[in-house]
């Protein structure tokens, strides 16, 4: 069973700090995709990763694959308030069905 | 272009009873997947239609079915409520049936929030 593990589960935090939190696994994925989900809204794409060893920057956010393609991280630079939400890890899950395996999120919250 | 859309957003029930959730999928989509995702946890599969067809299906009791009408709308059916039943109910649309390509991104949509008394 592929299983995909976050850490932390919470994270509170002061504007302007950096961040970093993990999304672990003992199966390899061929790929592995961060959203971020805000209360009362469905998951948002950040970023899809496919190349182990491979880094992705957006704004202030940069994204990891681990090269065994077991793992990924995402840091965030100088966090802010709107940078709060739900972090959530997801990978391929059976191909012929075309599902998302998520891991269980990461809640961040950034305050002022 | 507007997103994928859900109805209703909240939803009130007791145990027993039977619910139904819609889903509007983005135009030019032809899949739609299901996911419920408890508080706390993060989504979890369903079900996948794609050209109407159920094409996966997650590790879900029988009381759980769906379908996809021709122009790509979906039906989440849930009989027999449970007071685990309560979740937030995601539908994600995409293209095609794969996944995890630039063509096929899943979008999804806000979700209803079910609660079972």
């Amino acid at each position: 069973t592929q299983l995909l593990e976050q850490s932390p589960q919470f994270l509170s935090i002061q504007e302007g700090e950096n961040l970093t939190v993990y999304c672990n696994s003992s199966s390899v994925f061929s790929s592995l995709q961060w959203y971020r989900q805000e209360p009362g809204e469905g998951p948002v794409l950040l970023v899809t990763v496919v190349t182990g060893g491979e880094v992705k920057k957006l704004k202030r956010l940069t994204f990891q694959f681990g090269d065994a393609r077991k793992d990924s991280s995402l840091h965030i630079t100088a966090a802010q308030p709107g940078d709060t939400g739900l972090y959530l890890c997801a990978g391929p899950g059976v191909r012929s069905q075309g599902n998302l395996i998520f891991g269980k999120g990461t809640k961040l919250s950034v305050k002022p | 272009d507007a997103g994928v859309t859900q109805s209703p957003t909240h939803l009130i029930k007791t145990r027993g009873q039977h619910v139904t959730l819609r889903c509007s999928p983005i135009s030019g989509h032809k899949s739609v997947s299901w996911y419920q995702q408890v508080l706390g946890q993060g989504p979890q599969f369903i079900f996948q239609y794609y050209e109407k067809e159920e094409r996966g299906r997650g590790n879900f009791p029988d009381r759980f079915s769906a379908r996809q009408f021709p122009n790509y709308s979906s039906e989440l059916n849930v009989n027999a409520l449970l007071l685990g039943d309560s979740a937030l109910y995601l539908c994600a649309s995409s293209r095609g049936q794969g996944f995890l390509s630039s063509y096929n991104e899943q979008f999804f949509g806000p979700g209803t929030r079910l609660t079972v008394l």
